[in-house]
């Protein structure tokens, strides 16, 4: 079966400028998430999915991060204006019952 | 909320075996994972104990322990290809079917010297 596939793979941007990510989960799987993960730490959960509805963007920085999930598959989330702390890998994950499947992930580099 | 805690860095040395401990104090808890990430690349699934006692699959253990609060992931045999990050997650609460949040320790990397 296909993994999660996630683009770019990576993305090099100056500050207050914007970027998008592009996410498509595992066929079947309702939820959806969007982590964050800075270097030398875990993944941080920015916002989460079930079919097309936020379930939690607690965690998301809204006056500069938005997400969308339109027809509960593919998924984008937009950066802007992106700032230098923005720099990380964005990782897309889907999950069944019994884990999460990640996907590659995007390296955003803001200088 | 959550707070997990594991070991920044370890080394081992090939052949030898290692045990990467995490503990974790939450408000909730349905389970705990371990993941592995090798530099640059995505998470993968390792393992998940949801009831205490030890999980066998092949060189990778895991233990949990509910009422301390406490797991770890012990690797035998060790390879060079084992060196990466080892990520220790915590489940929330079932929420619904496949929807639940996962809060990662900031994870330990592990290096094999030979």
């Amino acid at each position: 079966e296909a993994g999660v596939a996630q683009s770019p793979r990576y993305k090099i941007i100056e500050k207050r400028q914007s970027v998008a990510f592009w996410c498509n989960p595992i066929s079947g799987h309702a939820t959806l998430y969007w982590y964050q993960q800075i270097l030398g730490q875990g993944p941080k959960l920015l916002i989460q999915f079930q079919n097309n509805g936020v379930v939690d963007d607690s965690q998301l920085p809204k006056d500069r991060f938005s997400a969308e999930r339109l027809k509960g598959v593919d998924s984008t989330l937009k950066i802007q204006p992106a700032k230098l702390e923005d720099s990380a890998v964005y990782l897309c994950a889907s999950s069944s019952t019994t884990q999460q499947y990640f996907g590659p992930g995007t390296r955003l580099t803001v200088t | 909320g959550q707070n997990i805690d594991q070991p920044t860095e370890m080394t081992a040395t090939e052949g030898a075996i290692v045990q990467i401990n995490c503990t974790y104090q939450t408000s909730g808890f349905n389970g705990l994972f371990w993941y592995q990430q090798h530099a640059g690349e995505a998470p993968t699934f390792l393992s998940y104990n949801v009831l205490d006692g030890l999980e066998e699959k092949g060189r990778f253990s895991s233990f949990l322990s509910r009422s301390k609060g406490y797991s770890y992931l012990l690797l035998k045999e060790l390879q060079m290809k084992d060196s990466a990050s080892y990520l220790c997650a915590v489940r929330d609460p079932y929420s619904g079917a496949g929807s639940y949040q996962l809060t990662f320790g900031k994870g330990t990397k592990l290096s094999v010297i030979p």
